[in-house]
C-alpha cells in the first residue's frame, strides 16, 4: 500500500515551453501533497504544499506563476513549469500524506531537462 | 541555514557490521523525525520515524535514537547488508501539540552509505 506515481519518470524540452507533471495517489487519498526538487547532490528542497481544493503553499523563493500546482482530486497533483528554462532542469519529486499514519510516500520523482 | 544536518557525506562499512548514520538539528519545534533511503532517480523510501515523546524506535534491523537535549538523532542498522548501499536523508517536521504528523519535511544533505561484501 501507500503508492504514489509520478508522470513522466523524464521529459526533455526546449526553452520556453511549459511542461506539465502528475503525481498521484494509488491506493489512498491525500488531501496534501508536497512538491520538492532536488539539484545534483544536493538535499530535497521543499518548493510548495498541494491542498486538496484551496491554492497551494509555496515555500520562500519559489515563484508561484512559475510553478504552477493543481490539486484537482484527492488523488491527483499536477505540476507545471511555465516558460522552462536550462536553470529549471532537475529531479522534481513528489509526496503524499497518508492520513493517519503521519508520514509523507514519495513518488518516484520525474527528471526534467530544458535544453 | 540548514535547520538539518547530515555531517558526514559518506560512509563505508563491512557486511554484517553496524552502520551509525547520524543527524543534528538547530530548530527546537521539530517535534518528529524520519529516515528516508534514496537510489539514484528514484523518489525516497521511508524507512523509519520517531516522535519527539520518545526516544527509541526500532523496527527490524533499523533503529532510531533521539537526543533531544543533544538535537541529535542517529540510524543504526545491524546487520549491515549490501543491499542498505544508498543516500540516507534524515527529515524533520513540527507539528506543534496535538499535531499530527504530516507537516512540511525539511531535509538533511544526506549520508552515502556504502556497505562492501
Amino acid at each position: 500500500g501507500a503508492v504514489v506515481s509520478q508522470h513522466p519518470s523524464w521529459v526533455i524540452c526546449k526553452s520556453g515551453t511549459s511542461v506539465k507533471i502528475e503525481c498521484r495517489s494509488l491506493d489512498f487519498q491525500a488531501t496534501t501533497m508536497f512538491w520538492y526538487r532536488q539539484f545534483p547532490k544536493q538535499s530535497l528542497m521543499l518548493m510548495a504544499t498541494s491542498n486538496e481544493g484551496s491554492k497551494a503553499t509555496y515555500e520562500q523563493g519559489v515563484e508561484k506563476d512559475k510553478f504552477l500546482i493543481n490539486h484537482a482530486s484527492l488523488t491527483l497533483s499536477t505540476l507545471t513549469v511555465t516558460s522552462a528554462h536550462p536553470e529549471d532542469s532537475s529531479f522534481y519529486i513528489c509526496s503524499a500524506v497518508l492520513a493517519g499514519a503521519g508520514t509523507q510516500y514519495f513518488g518516484p520523482g520525474t527528471r526534467l531537462t530544458v535544453l | 541555514d540548514q535547520q538539518v544536518k547530515q555531517n558526514s557525506p559518506s560512509l563505508s562499512v563491512q557486511e554484517g557490521r553496524i552502520s551509525i548514520l547520524n543527524c543534528d538539528y538547530t530548530n527546537s519545534m521539530f517535534d518528529y523525525f524520519l529516515w528516508y533511503k534514496k537510489y539514484p532517480a528514484e523518489g525516497p523510501t521511508f524507512l523509519i520515524s520517531i516522535s519527539s515523546i520518545k526516544d527509541k524506535n526500532e523496527d527490524g534491523r533499523f533503529t532510531v535514537f533521539l537526543n533531544k537535549s543533544a538535537k541529535h538523532l542517529s540510524l543504526h542498522i545491524v546487520p549491515s547488508q549490501p543491499g542498505d548501499s544508498a543516500v540516507y536523508f534524515c527529515a524533520a517536521s513540527a507539528h506543534g501539540a496535538g499535531g499530527t504528523s504530516y507537516g512540511k519535511l525539511t531535509f538533511g544533505q544526506g549520508t552515502i552509505l556504502t556497505v562492501h561484501p
